[in-house]
């Protein structure tokens, strides 16, 4: 079993819409997630993280950890075309000096006009 | 501007050849790290570094190699040895305690 899955999508959704995209990890002792944002051809960005159990909010953006289910969900508002990304979820086991996360597969999403 | 970036954006080169990818951070950042993305895979970790002179391999470090002989600088060379070495390759840096990392805009290489 992976430690982190992600349903590949693609996503298609309309302007406007709420989007939910969730991963589940298979380690109940994980503790850090983390959501990144990817746009075609460039590298990662950082969107949210959070630590163990509860919401996070920022914007448009609300990130959630499920640990009785070890479920992660990333919730976009009022979705736009720029959201049109692949969204990668990571859980974090921190050294201490270094940051090793380790990915999903990533779901892309599609925000039409 | 601060950043990382990674050169060349687009490599090609023959099946049996090495070939070393450049990353270049001017953040400060202590850590550095090499992932490599295929279609319908996410990112893997290659290696990372916690300090100069000092690389632990990830998750895929078969037919790679690093060096960190400056605190800016991670390159990875991808050897014969690697039999899929076809893929986009991502440098990232992170602070020693904080757990962002901040990713470059990738190289993506093709073996012909």
């Amino acid at each position: 079993q992976k430690e982190v899955e992600q349903d590949p999508g693609p996503l298609s959704v309309p302007e406007g819409a709420i989007v939910s995209l969730n991963c589940t990890y298979s380690n109940s002792a994980f503790q850090y997630f983390m959501w990144y944002r990817q746009y075609s051809r460039k590298g990662p960005e950082l969107l949210m993280y959070t630590y163990s159990s509860g919401n996070k909010e920022d914007g448009r953006f609300t990130a959630q950890v499920d640990k009785s289910s070890k479920y992660i969900s990333l919730f976009i508002r009022d979705s736009q075309p720029s959201d049109s990304a692949t969204y990668l979820c990571a859980r974090d086991e921190n050294t201490g000096t270094a940051s090793k996360l380790t990915f999903g597969t990533g779901t892309r999403l599609q925000v039409t006009l | 501007d601060g950043g990382i970036t990674q050169s060349p954006k687009y490599l090609f080169r023959k099946e049996g050849q090495n070939v070393t990818l450049s990353c270049e951070q001017n953040l400060n950042h202590d850590a550095m790290y090499w992932y490599r993305q295929d279609p319908g895979q996410g990112l893997r970790l290659i290696y990372y570094s916690q300090i100069v002179n000092d690389f632990q391999k990830g998750d895929i470090a078969e037919g790679y190699s690093v060096s960190r002989e400056k605190k800016e600088s991670f390159p990875l060379t991808v050897t014969s040895a690697q039999k899929n070495p076809t893929a986009f390759y991502l440098c990232a840096s992170s602070w020693g305690l904080d757990n962002e990392q901040f990713f470059g805009p990738g190289t993506r290489l093709t073996v012909l």
